[in-house]
């Protein structure tokens, strides 16, 4: 039982490239969502999906796309990276849409836009 | 505005020793709150989580308690052992027609031998 796997874990970029950010998770959590974690900071969520084909946005959204064609499967999109967006991501998911209490949390993709 | 402070920001004791870290917040309506532990370079791993009305709730040497009256929250470590250096970050849960998590800073735990 993997849990909720991200990819890939490190990643650096150009001012301007685009990217794919990967989250998978066999729970069959109907919950899935994006965080990004800056120094001294708490986490903030960026986009969340309570099921498959509904998306919405978070704190941060800004330069971030996603989709949820399938209850696995939870994509973060960078459609034109800027330095800004030098961070630590995670993927969560969770059981319900928070009622039950536990987010599930991958490992993290830290990603660096030079 | 909703907010999650946590104290100290960062903390270093003996292993062996107790330590309290501590979460205040001003979400409002409440609806639940949860410790979370993370290793260096992993993701948070969930620790407690506590709703309006539990006052304590414990997880093997972790026990967190919750006082809704004060809005605040600690979670103490009893016996410290060197696994437990990590962030320690309090999540506090809202529900105002969907749920809304605001996450503190953390408390960046030290634990020497």
């Amino acid at each position: 039982n993997a849990g909720v796997t991200q990819t890939p874990k490190f990643q650096v970029l150009k001012t301007g490239q685009s990217m794919t950010l990967q989250c998978a998770q066999d729970m069959n959590h109907e919950y899935m969502s994006w965080y990004r974690q800056d120094p001294g900071m708490g986490l903030r969520l960026i986009h969340y999906s309570v099921g498959a084909g509904i998306t919405d946005q978070g704190e941060v959204p800004n330069g971030y796309n996603v989709s949820r064609s399938t209850t696995e499967d939870f994509p973060l999109r960078l459609l034109s990276a800027a330095p800004s967006q030098t961070s630590v991501y995670f993927c969560a998911s969770s059981l319900g849409t928070l009622r039950s209490g536990e987010l599930f949390f991958g490992e993290g993709s830290r990603l660096t836009v030079l | 505005k909703n907010q999650v402070e946590q104290s100290p920001q960062s903390l270093i004791i003996l292993e062996g020793k107790n330590c309290t870290l501590q979460c205040n917040y001003t979400v409002s309506p409440f609806s639940n709150l949860r410790w979370y532990k993370q290793d260096t370079g992993r993701g948070p791993v969930s620790l407690t989580i506590m709703t309006f009305s539990e006052n304590t709730k414990s997880n093997g040497r972790y026990t967190a308690t919750l006082d809704a009256d004060t809005k605040q929250s600690s979670l103490h470590i009893t016996a410290s052992q060197l696994s437990d250096s990590a962030s320690y970050i309090c999540v506090v849960s809202s529900y105002t027609g969907g749920f809304k998590t605001i996450f503190g800073a953390g408390t960046r735990l030290f634990v020497k031998a």
